[in-house]
């Protein structure tokens, strides 16, 4: 089955600076990569995504970029903030296995005012 | 989102009770997960249905039992629980044949002493 791996686990930046958080997934069949925030005693909520015939999409600060070719893609955010500090999930969708998703360990942003 | 609700939303129970969380969601999805988190690992995928009692086995269901009784419900148990299922448990749903992501409810920390 897929296997998705997400580094950092942790990441502190300044704020105003860029945060890059990447993984990589093992199954080249895969073919929807979400990113999901969490907040601190919240629920994971999706904030970008991007499907496998696209390399790149942007939504304001925040952008994800893939490539199919080595298996990783990556979120960036960009002029970070406070509020951006949070949990941030990627995952992988295999469209050939029922079992849907599977998502990284998690990388912790800490965002200092 | 107030459309998909877990409950209970925390609870401490001792080892060798049975206990069950339940999520009720008013999306209309036929799809609906059980995730666990723990520190490190994200999420793991416990059990997952797609429809009125079709039940499939995630990458640790042992342990753990489900019942999809309706289209919008799905509960989780652990017919007899073990301190190593302390954790925050999670309910998602997605939409059949639609390439999104997963809408996670609110998230039900269990202890186990």
């Amino acid at each position: 089955g897929e296997n998705v791996e997400q580094h950092p686990s942790t990441l502190s930046v300044q704020e105003g600076d860029s945060a890059v958080i990447k993984c990589t997934y093992s199954d080249s069949a895969s073919n929807y990569f979400p990113w999901y925030k969490q907040e601190l005693g919240k629920r994971p909520q999706l904030i970008i995504d991007i499907r496998s015939n696209v390399g790149e999409k942007k939504d304001q600060r925040i952008a994800v970029t893939l490539n199919k070719t080595a298996k990783h893609f990556s979120l960036h955010i960009t002029e970070t903030q406070p509020e951006d500090s949070a949990v941030y999930f990627c995952a992988a969708k295999e469209p050939h296995n029922n079992n849907d998703m599977r998502f990284g360990a998690g990388t912790r942003l800490t965002v200092k005012p | 989102d107030a459309d998909v609700t877990q409950t209970p939303r925390n609870r401490i129970t001792k080892t060798g009770k049975r206990i069950m969380l339940e999520c009720s969601q008013t999306k209309g999805h036929d799809r609906m997960y059980w995730y666990r988190q723990d520190p490190g690992l994200g999420l793991r995928l416990i059990y997952y249905s797609f429809d009125v009692k079709d039940i499939n086995k995630g990458e640790i269901s042992d342990g753990y039992s489900v019942s999809r009784q309706a289209q919008a419900k799905f509960s989780l148990s652990l017919e007899s629980a073990i301190p190593n299922q302390t954790a925050l448990y999670f309910c998602a749903t997605s939409d059949r044949g639609v390439v999104y992501g997963y809408t996670f409810g609110s998230g039900t920390r269990l202890t186990v002493v």
